[in-house]
């Protein structure tokens, strides 16, 4: 089976400062994929990574990066110097083989508030 | 416009009503998904389909059914709406390669009463 687990439910920062949001998966396929989506106040999903499971180099861009760890089966993600507009749900998802019809199985979401 | 699109964008109806949702997209993908989304819960699957002809259960497909009318639309009915099947529903479109990149609608609010 197929888990991914975002411990954090709520984190607030101040602009400016640095944030991780944390994600933990788990399953027995060796071929998989790792998501991050951004879902903002308006409701809609945005589409942020797509990482997958041969490739552990860390990916950064523009303010955002993620560090992908097959060892401790993390794909964390970082926000640096936050802004008021990074405030949004972020969902951490996973994907595996063809069986489930390459669904994603999502975390339950960390919303995260970023005040002036 | 928008590459996936959905009708009607919020919703409210009564215990027992049917209702559908409906998807489409011009990404030209062959794969689209309905997924719910509760509060604290994420989003779970409900149907996804490969193509017109190939249409598969997810992990919360009962109480709701699917059709494929062509590549491009992909919708999803309530029989028999109940009020636990108030969410956000979203659908998504992926190309037909491995575990690709899905892309979203806007998501449908419905509200059972």
């Amino acid at each position: 089976a197929q888990k991914v687990t975002q411990a954090q439910t709520e984190i607030s920062v101040v602009e400016k400062e640095d944030v991780t949001l944390d994600c933990v998966y788990e399953t027995r396929d060796t071929t998989y994929y790792l998501f991050w989506y951004k879902q903002p106040p308006s409701g809609e999903l945005v589409f942020l990574i797509r990482r997958n499971s041969f490739d552990e180099q860390n990916e950064i861009s523009g303010r955002y990066s993620w560090n992908f760890q097959k060892s401790t089966s993390s794909f964390n993600f970082t926000i640096t110097a936050s802004q008021v507009v990074d405030s949004a749900v972020y969902f951490c998802a996973l994907s595996v083989g063809g069986g489930s019809g390459y669904a994603l199985n999502f975390g339950k979401g960390t919303s995260l508030l970023v005040t002036p | 416009d928008a590459d996936v699109t959905q009708t009607p964008r919020n919703r409210i109806t009564k215990t027992g009503k049917r209702i559908m949702l409906e998807c489409s997209q011009t990404k030209g993908h062959d794969r689209m998904y309905w997924y719910r989304q509760d509060p604290g819960l994420g989003l779970r699957l409900i149907y996804y389909s490969f193509d017109v002809k190939d249409i598969n259960k997810g992990e919360i497909s009962d109480g709701y059914s699917v059709s494929r009318q062509a590549q491009a639309k992909f919708s999803l009915s309530l029989e028999s709406a109940i009020p636990n099947q108030t969410a956000l529903y979203f659908c998504a479109t992926s190309e037909g390669q491995y575990q690709e990149t899905q892309y979203f609608g806007p998501g449908t609010r419905l509200l059972v009463l």
